[in-house]
């Protein structure tokens, strides 16, 4: 059964840093690109980063770019967001979600973890 | 970088009733590399279709996908009370990896 387990979420102050982590199992992870899509309180889904399957490749919204670090170990079947420099504009439930297309960059996903929440505020 | 717009904002349907749900790209996806999500309250997005118009492992027939191009739909056949919930498009066809659109939400009339 395939699973995804965020952790790392939690209340940090404008400024400050955070980092997430998802725990995969369940599948190959070497095989797969995966994802991080936030939705802040009340508001749709938003694509935030991305990584390949064997994390040469690494992917960015321009609201994040430069302040986000997107890194997997593949030894470990870890996906990690390093966030520095936090707006209250990222505060949202943080997914991460697996690509359902073998060593492809762009891939619909089916299959999500339940989020963590991030809370930007002083 | 492609924008996708869905419409309605809000659907307001009656059990029974079948439902139409609109995405338009800004530019042509050219592999149709479309898909559907279903969101409920407090609950990850759950995957509906991929590729515009192939149904997810698990999902009723009664939800189908159509489209090309720019223009996309799901369908809804006939309502269930289970099926109210917001709906989002997603494109995987070109930068950046993935696109959202701004949701559609099936409710109650």
């Amino acid at each position: 059964e395939v699973q995804l387990l965020e952790s790392g979420g939690g209340l940090v102050q404008p400024g400050g840093s955070l980092r997430l982590s998802c725990a995969a199992s369940g599948f190959t992870f070497t095989t797969y690109g995966i994802y991080w899509v936030r939705q802040a309180p009340g508001k749709g889904l938003e694509w935030v980063s991305g990584i390949s399957a064997s994390g040469a490749g690494t992917f960015y919204a321009d609201c994040v770019k430069g302040r986000f670090t997107i890194s997997r170990d593949n030894s470990k079947n870890m996906l990690y967001l390093q966030m520095n420099s936090l707006t209250t504009e990222d505060t949202a439930v943080y997914y991460c979600a697996k690509g359902a297309m073998p060593g492809a960059v762009r891939s619909y996903t089916h299959y999500w973890g339940q989020g963590t929440l991030v809370t930007v505020s002083s | 970088e492609v924008v996708l717009t869905q419409s309605p904002g809000t659907l307001s349907l009656s059990p029974g009733e079948r439902a139409t749900l609109s995405c338009r790209a800004s530019q042509t996806l050219s592999s149709s590399f479309l898909a559907w999500y279903q969101q409920k309250p407090g609950q990850a997005p759950r995957l509906l279709i991929y590729g515009a118009s192939s149904r997810a492992t698990g999902i009723p027939d009664r939800f189908s996908g159509s489209g090309s191009g720019t223009d996309f739909t799901l369908s809804i056949s006939r309502l269930e009370p289970e099926d109210f919930a917001v709906y989002y498009c997603q494109q995987y066809d070109s930068s950046p990896p993935l696109t959202f659109g701004g949701g559609t939400k099936v409710e109650i009339k």
